[in-house]
């Protein structure tokens, strides 16, 4: 098992510019989520999703996007750039919401 | 609102040298406390869940334990590989997680 995989590693992006991070799990996890990650403030989410074609925001959703259309498969799409969205974003797997949560590797994101 | 907190911000030991750092959680109606290792650069790892007051787990040189208020993470005789940030994280009735800021160990030999 791959587990939980996360593409691209890196990306640089100019305000304005939109783009999609990519994640996909092979552990046939219904529970998907999005995290950011910045200095001092721990992990947050961003958006989830309980399984294929439901989604929902966590508390930090504005300026991103999310949809499921496969089990495996929740990709992150920032519409337009903003230097406040510079930051490290991870995405999850879980069974179930309530259950333990498994990382991928994360993407370093910089928006100039 | 479900909090956590993680006390050290930073703890730095010689090898060997044991310890065990703290995590104080309020939540409303707990379904699990977790503890996760996160490396420089890398995802956090998934170390232990904890479901109810008194339970432990344990690790080679790492044990968790859960009270009604807190977890600690102790670790014995510490190598420098065990050098990373561990993360505590808690869930509730209202299926949230809700992470600490960490606290960053290194253990220098």
């Amino acid at each position: 098992n791959a587990g939980v995989t996360q593409t691209p590693k890196f990306q640089v992006l100019k305000t304005g510019q939109s783009m999609t991070l990519q994640c996909a799990q092979d552990m046939n996890h219904e529970y998907m989520s999005w995290y950011r990650q910045d200095p001092g403030m721990g992990l947050r989410l961003i958006h989830y999703s309980v399984g294929a074609g439901i989604t929902d925001q966590g508390e930090v959703p504005n300026g991103y996007n999310v949809s499921r259309s496969t089990t495996e498969d929740f990709p992150l799409r920032l519409l337009s750039a903003a230097p406040s969205q510079t930051s490290v974003y991870f995405c999850a797997s879980s069974r179930i919401r309530a259950d333990t949560q498994y990382f991928g590797p994360g993407t370093r994101l910089t928006v100039l | 609102e479900d909090q956590v907190t993680q006390s050290p911000e930073a703890l730095r030991l010689q090898e060997g040298e044991s310890s065990s750092l703290n995590c104080s959680y309020t939540v409303s109606g707990l379904r699990g406390l977790f503890w996760y290792r996160q490396d420089p650069g890398k995802g956090p790892e998934f170390l232990f869940t904890l479901y109810s007051a008194g339970e432990e787990k344990e690790k080679e040189r790492l044990k968790a334990t859960l009270t009604k208020k807190e977890s600690f993470l102790h670790i014995t005789a510490p190598k420098p590989e065990d050098s990373a940030t561990y993360l505590c994280a808690v869930i509730g009735t209202a299926s949230k997680l809700t992470f600490g800021t960490g606290t960053r160990l290194q253990v220098t030999l």
